[in-house]
C-alpha cells in the first residue's frame, strides 16, 4: 500500500446522498484506476484516468463519476449513493497502461 | 470481450506440499497476464507478471507461474506451501495491443493448514 491512500477507509451513508472518495498517490505514476469489489465479482473497473483531466469508463461505470485535477489525486463520486454500491472501493495507479496496478488499502461503504 | 476463469473458489493444502491455482483466460491476441494476492482487509499486492519470453515466469514469496498458450492458462504455482500464504488470489489479464484494461478473475481463496 505504499505511496496509495484512500479517504475515507470507511463510511456509512444513506440512499440518495452524494458521496466522495479519495485516492492520493505520491509516485507520480499517470495512470489511476477505481474498482470496486463485491463477493463472487471479483473486482470490476469503475473509471481510469490517464493523465490530469483525462478520464475514461470501465466495466461498472453507471452511477459513479470521476474527476483528476491533479497528478496526484483521482476523486471518485457517486452523485445519489444506491444500496447496489454497497462495496469496497479500490484505487489503484501504474506507470502505464501495460505495467503492473499497485492497489491502496480501500474503502468500505456502506449505503443504507 | 476478454475474460478470465479460475474454476476453484478455494484450494485447500497442508503446510508443505506444493500449491497450485489455477486461471484460464480469453483474449484478442497475446496476452499480459498477471496474479494478485490480497490478506484479510488489504489491498491486492502484485505478485508476478507475463508479459514475454520464458513460459516460467518467477514472482514473489517463492511463487511461480506457468504461462502455457496452446491451453491458454496461466497457473500459479510454489512448490512447498506456507500457512502465511493464506490469502484470496486473482488472476488478471488484458490484451497485449490495441484499448484494453485489465479484467480480474472472481478469486481463488488458498487455505492451507499446518
Amino acid at each position: 500500500d505504499a505511496g496509495i491512500t484512500q479517504s475515507p477507509r470507511h463510511k456509512v451513508t444513506e440512499t440518495g446522498t452524494p458521496v466522495t472518495l479519495r485516492c492520493h498517490q505520491t509516485e507520480n505514476h499517470r495512470y489511476m484506476y477505481w474498482y470496486r469489489q463485491d463477493p463472487g465479482h471479483g473486482l470490476r473497473l469503475i473509471h481510469y484516468s490517464y493523465g490530469v483531466k483525462d478520464t475514461d469508463k470501465g466495466e461498472v461505470s453507471d452511477g459513479y463519476s470521476v474527476s483528476r485535477s491533479k497528478t496526484e489525486d483521482f476523486l471518485l463520486t457517486l452523485e445519489s449513493a444506491t444500496s447496489s454500491q454497497t462495496s469496497v472501493y479500490f484505487c489503484a495507479i501504474s506507470e502505464g497502461q501495460y505495467y503492473e496496478q499497485y492497489f491502496g488499502p480501500g474503502t468500505r461503504l456502506t449505503v443504507t | 470481450a476478454q475474460s478470465v476463469a479460475q474454476p476453484e473458489d478455494q484450494v485447500n493444502v497442508a503446510e508443505g506440499n506444493p500449491l497450485t491455482v489455477k486461471c484460464t483466460y480469453s483474449v484478442s491476441g497475446n496476452p499480459y497476464l498477471f496474479w494478485y494476492v490480497q490478506y484479510p482487509n488489504r489491498g491486492l499486492q502484485f505478485l508476478l507478471k507475463y508479459i514475454t519470453g520464458d513460459n516460467l515466469v518467477k514472482g514473489s514469496y517463492g511463487f511461480e507461474a506457468e504461462f502455457n498458450k496452446s491451453q491458454t492458462s496461466f497457473h500459479l504455482k510454489k512448490p512447498s506451501a506456507l500457512v502465511s500464504d493464506s490469502a484470496l488470489y486473482f488472476c488478471a489479464v488484458r490484451a497485449r495491443s490495441g484499448y484494453s484494461t485489465l479484467t480480474f478473475g472472481k478469486g481463488t481463496m488458498l487455505l492451507v493448514s499446518p
